[in-house]
């Protein structure tokens, strides 16, 4: 079956513009996280969603980013007024809802959405 | 909070001999999951092996396995018999596992650095 696909897969914008990345998780999944991995480093979380309830966005790092998932399948994170620190890759990942205890889901990673900021 | 150490930011391995990639890691929670992930050129972050913190085997799959010592906080990936094709980054994870799942945990992963595997034939 289909993976996570996430579009597009490079995106250049000018700094000040307005980015919208695209998540479509594998159908089923509830859970359904956004991580970013600036160059060099290991991707680090920002935002997670179950179903459409956005339950944790501690990590975005700033009122500039934006995430939602309004039907509970396709996620959308934006970014508005885009610095050259939002430069990253953009990773989603879905996973099956947590039922058992000690017993965790496969996070299911997509290709990613490199971001370069100029 | 969780905290994931890979000290070995590249390393070298000649094909069909084994590596040991390090990883320790730090965390408050009682009950907790490591995992590990290859991330090709391509981009995509491919789960590799699981170790449970209450498992009492180290965990292995195919040619992967985890060395893991709950005492000294550390969950080292072996890769056994290297193929060119495991050349790539590999990340070392963590998140907490519930001892009783309450239906709106979070459990993101905490990840390392990374570790950039060269097999050279």
């Amino acid at each position: 079956g289909a993976g996570v696909s996430q579009s597009p897969r490079y995106k250049v914008a000018k700094r000040g513009q307005d980015v919208a990345l695209r998540c479509d998780p594998i159908s089923g999944h509830v859970s359904l996280f956004w991580y970013q991995q600036a160059l060099g480093q290991g991707p680090e979380f920002l935002t997670y969603f179950q179903n459409e309830a956005q339950l944790d966005k501690s990590g975005l790092p700033s009122d500039r980013f934006f995430a939602e998932r309004p039907e509970g399948s396709v996620s959308t994170l934006k970014i508005q007024r885009t610095q050259q620190e939002d430069s990253a890759v953009y990773l989603c990942a879905s996973s099956l809802e947590e039922v058992r205890d000690r017993t965790p889901n496969e996070q299911f990673f997509g290709p990613g959405t490199r971001l370069t900021v100029l | 909070a969780q905290k994931i150490t890979q000290t070995q930011p590249g390393m070298f391995v000649q094909e069909k001999e084994a590596v040991t990639l390090d990883c320790t890691y730090d965390t408050s929670d009682p009950s907790y999951g490591l995992f590990w992930y290859k991330q090709p050129s391509s981009g995509e972050m491919i789960f590799l092996i699981y170790q449970g913190s209450y498992d009492q085997q180290n965990a292995t799959e195919g040619r992967y396995s985890l060395n893991f010592q709950k005492a000294r906080k550390s969950a080292n990936l072996v890769i056994s018999a290297s193929q060119l094709g495991d050349s790539a980054m590999y990340f070392c994870a963590m998140r907490e596992v519930p001892i009783v799942y309450s239906g709106a945990g979070s459990y993101q992963l905490t990840f390392g650095k990374g570790t950039k595997l060269s097999v050279i034939p």
